[in-house]
């Protein structure tokens, strides 16, 4: 089956590291996303990346990495910069990034400071 | 500030009824509309788009309104069913060909049986 697979589901992580979370899809699409999910808002785009090698960042980059080394992945590092990362994170991919290509989401993966 | 709004952040319907959602937005840019359903822990699910050259757009039991003079689109769900309960967000993208696409906070539709 064809889909994005995000993990862990669920991560801890102390103040002050480094966590990465992986996003792979097997769906041939260029283009991948970082979405962030806090309770009661919409979900706010952290990084996008339309083809191998190459990123741009979204609303709200700030404390957050990416690296586009394949087509099929695209983790994201949450760094000790990122002063609030406790939240819902979401990949997302499509096939390119025309406005009408709709955006596929993975399952998420939660992520606790503790 | 938020550009895409959804004012209700909660809607209960009877099983077998309409359920309306509603979605305002303020860029008029925004030319591609899109409907996602979620359940909790999950990811959003892709349920229905709209262009902005359409008014109207069907799926099964899910059609979408557009009205762009009144920058608000809708969607309709008839007939409700129990398993149509989840969050459903309303999101916009721009005509600047980034496929960058801006959320609304969300409705929690609840269909009781």
């Amino acid at each position: 089956d064809g889909g994005i697979t995000q993990s862990p589901k669920y991560l801890f992580r102390k103040e002050g590291q480094n966590v990465t979370l992986s996003c792979e899809q097997n769906l041939n699409h260029d283009a991948m996303y970082w979405y962030r999910q806090d309770p009661g808002q919409g979900l706010r785009l952290i990084y996008y990346s339309q083809i191998v090698n190459d990123f741009q960042k979204g609303d709200i980059a700030e404390g957050y990495s990416v690296s586009r080394e394949k087509k099929e992945s695209f983790p994201l590092t949450v760094t000790s910069a990122q002063k609030n990362p406790t939240a819902f994170y979401l990949c997302a991919s499509s096939r390119n990034r025309a406005t009408t290509n709709t955006i596929y989401f993975g399952e998420g993966s939660w992520l606790t400071v503790v | 500030d938020q550009q895409v709004k959804q004012n209700s952040p909660s809607l209960s319907v009877q099983e077998g009824r309409i359920s309306i959602l509603n979605c305002d937005y303020t860029n008029s840019m925004f030319d591609y509309f899109l409907w996602y359903k979620k359940y909790p822990a999950e990811g959003p699910t892709f349920l229905i788009s709209i262009s902005s050259i359409k008014d109207k757009n069907e799926d099964g039991r899910f059609t979408v309104f557009l009205n762009k003079s009144a920058k608000h689109l809708s969607l309709h769900i008839v007939p409700s069913q129990p398993g149509d309960s989840a969050v459903y967000f309303c999101a916009a993208n721009d005509q600047t060909g980034a496929n960058n696409l801006f959320f609304g906070t969300g409705t929690r539709l609840t269909v009781i049986p």
